[in-house]
């Protein structure tokens, strides 16, 4: 299995910019999840999905994040107008409410975000 | 009070040596426990899910205490390669992340 995939890696960019973040989670999985990470907050989640339905995004920081899921394959995080304080590791991750026990997720690699 | 409290660390120790980490949860209404693995400039990785009844994975062995809301991680003869930052994580369809505590072995 390929596992979560982001694009892209790396991204910098200047204050006010549009930045958009994409992920490919497990095919299969039926949750999605967009994280944040920085050293002073650790990992933060700011919304998640359920069957491409989002279900909360009471993490999401303020109204310039929106995030969609188009498609069971597909979702993407957006940030406009883009400040310095956004500057963080934004990590997608996915699950599979089928597993007996709990939903154990998988990251993709992230995307390391600066913003100038 | 928040949600998932691990010590930052970093603990330094020897290789073989047994080192052991330890967290406590405020969320009485969890269900799922995990360690998650998490390297220097990587995404985190599960590491073992964690049962009441404590379980092992070859060198590592997690344990839980619901009545204490505490959980544990023993790793015993330490590798270089077990140098990261360990995850305690706690929920059931969300789950939440404590900050980590940073491992680091030495020759």
């Amino acid at each position: 299995d390929a596992g979560v995939i982001q694009s892209p890696r790396h991204e910098v960019t200047e204050m006010g910019q549009e930045v958009t973040l994409r992920c490919k989670p497990i095919s299969g999985h039926d949750y999605l999840f967009w994280y944040r990470q920085t050293m002073m907050r650790g990992l933060e989640l700011l919304i998640y999905f359920n069957n491409n339905v989002p279900i909360d995004d009471s993490g999401m920081p303020e109204d310039r994040f929106s995030a969609k899921m188009p498609n069971a394959s597909f979702s993407t995080l957006k940030i406009q107008p883009s400040e310095p304080r956004d500057s963080a590791v934004y990590f997608c991750a996915s699950s599979f409410s089928g597993l007996a026990g709990g939903y154990e997720q998988y990251f993709g690699p992230g995307t390391r975000l600066t913003v100038t | 009070r928040k949600e998932v409290e691990q010590d930052p660390g970093p603990f330094n120790v020897p290789e073989g040596a047994t080192v052991a980490f330890n967290c406590t949860y405020s969320n009485s209404a969890s269900q799922s426990f995990f360690w998650y693995r998490q390297d220097c400039r990587k995404e985190p990785k599960l590491l073992m899910s964690v049962y009441s009844s404590g379980n092992e994975d070859g060198r590592f062995t997690a344990q839980l205490n619901r009545a204490s809301q505490y959980i544990s991680l023993l790793i015993r003869d330490s590798k270089l390669s077990d140098s990261a930052t360990y995850l305690c994580v706690t929920g059931y369809s969300t789950l939440t992340f404590g900050k980590g505590t940073m491992l680091l072995v030495s020759p």
